[in-house]
């Protein structure tokens, strides 16, 4: 079975510093895919980021950036100069592909991240 | 633009009545995804639909059901809502198994 471990329930960060946000997994499949979402407190689910199991390069997508460490299970999340509206609860997922199709995600526990001026 | 809908925003029934919450898209993605998510925890994933074939998780109650009546639209049904069941719900879309999965700004369920 697929587990996302989260150890960081709560972060805090000055405006403008960078920050990491630490996901482990373990799963056996060879094939895996590793997200990350952003969870304002209005509740929405916002796609943040995304890494193939196979992927040569760590991802990145504008701010985001995923240190991706393959040998050690790890895929966490860097966010650069951080913003106050960067203050969320974070989720580390993981897919798994469904006999039915589709695929599901395994989240985290999530991480509640506060930006301070 | 919203391209996964979710309506309403919030929804309040009483215990023990059915109650519907709804979903459409406009990516035409051909799997549709209901997650439940109970306060201070991770998205839990109840069903989904891979175009119309219906796929239930294990543990998902007898209670919970889901319609999708066309590729846009999808829907939850809560049979008999107990104190148990509020939470928020949100429903995805992806447009294959390996590509990311797109949320609605999902459903707030109270139950009286």
């Amino acid at each position: 079975a697929q587990k996302i471990t989260q150890t960081q329930p709560g972060m805090f960060v000055q405006e403008k510093e960078a920050v990491t946000l630490d996901c482990t997994y373990d799963t056996s499949d060879p094939s895996y895919g590793l997200f990350w979402y952003k969870q304002p407190s209005s509740g929405e689910m916002i796609f943040l980021i995304y890494q193939g199991s196979y992927d040569q390069q760590n991802a990145t997508e504008g701010r985001y950036s995923l240190n991706f460490q393959k040998a050690r299970k790890s895929a966490n999340l860097v966010i650069s100069a951080s913003q106050l509206g960067d203050s969320a609860m974070y989720f580390c997922a993981m897919r798994e592909d469904l006999t039915g199709g589709g695929n599901k995600l395994t989240f985290g526990t999530g991480t509640q991240l506060k930006v301070e001026l | 633009d919203a391209m996964v809908i979710q309506n309403p925003r919030y929804q309040v029934t009483q215990f023990g009545k059915p109650v519907t919450l709804s979903c459409s898209q406009t990516l035409n993605h051909n799997v549709m995804y209901w997650y439940q998510q109970k306060s201070s925890q991770a998205p839990k994933l109840l069903f989904h639909y891979y175009d119309k074939d219906f796929n239930n998780e294990a543990d998902t109650p007898d209670n919970f059901q889901s319609r999708r009546p066309n590729t846009s639209f999808c829907f939850l049904d809560i049979r008999s809502p107990g104190l148990g069941d509020a939470a928020m719900y949100l429903c995805a879309t992806s447009r294959a198994p390996d590509q990311p999965q797109h949320f609605g700004d999902g459903t707030r369920l109270s139950i009286l």
